[in-house]
């Protein structure tokens, strides 16, 4: 079985500049969570869908982050303009729809450098 | 206070002794508890999952929750090098929202 897909696997841009990132989840997967994990610290969630819909976006940081998953499936995180404090991992994981084991399965991130 | 607390470390344990990590938290109704392990440059993995009070085991984990306390643990026996790693608490809370402690680095000293 397939596991999470992220792309790219690193990025470095100067602040003010923008970056996407791409995550294809497990096949079969509804839910969908974009986290960012500063150096030292846990995940913090940006963004949980379920299959297209938003389900919880409280800590998304609106005015640069945005993030879509049209069909369903892939999703696109997306920061612009961005920040030196921006400068993290953004990991993508995926879970069955309604599971409340809480086993979620995580891709390689993506590490994004701010300069 | 934070939501979900761990010690950051590094705990540093010989190799074949037991390795003690411990985690609180704050939402007093949450039900779901989980263990996970990040290597370095790494992705978390779900390694253990408690749900009542009590303790559970897999293998030379075991996990143990006390809910009146607030407080989840996880007790790695016969601990290897290959042990040393981030380990991260996360707790499903009320609001049905999955909240990450920072994570514990544990090292095991061959």
């Amino acid at each position: 079985e397939a596991g999470v897909a992220q792309s790219p696997r690193y990025k470095i841009i100067e602040k003010r500049q923008s970056v996407a990132f791409w995550c294809n989840p497990i096949s079969g997967h509804a839910t969908l969570y974009w986290y960012q994990q500063i150096l030292g610290q846990g995940p913090k969630l940006l963004i949980q869908f379920q299959n297209n819909g938003v389900v919880d976006d409280s800590q998304l940081p609106k005015d640069r982050f945005s993030a879509e998953r049209l069909k369903g499936v892939d999703s696109t995180l997306k920061i612009q303009p961005a920040k030196l404090e921006d400068s993290a991992v953004y990991l993508c994981a995926s879970s069955l729809a309604g599971s409340n084991t809480g086993e979620l399965f995580f891709g390689e991130g993506s590490r994004l450098t701010v300069l | 206070q934070k939501e979900v607390e761990q010690n950051s470390g590094p705990l540093s344990v010989p190799e074949g002794a037991i390795a003690s990590l411990n985690c609180t938290y704050s939402d007093r109704v949450s039900q779901s508890f989980f263990w996970y392990r990040q290597y370095s440059g790494k992705s978390p993995e779900l390694i253990m999952s408690i749900y009542s009070n009590g303790d559970k085991e897999d293998g030379r984990f075991t996990a143990q929750l006390n809910k009146a306390s607030q407080y989840v643990s996880l007790l790695i026996r016969d601990s290897q090098p290959s042990d040393s790693a981030t380990y991260l608490c996360a707790v499903r809370n009320s609001n049905y929202q999955l909240i990450w402690g920072a994570g514990t680095k544990l090292i095991i000293k061959p």
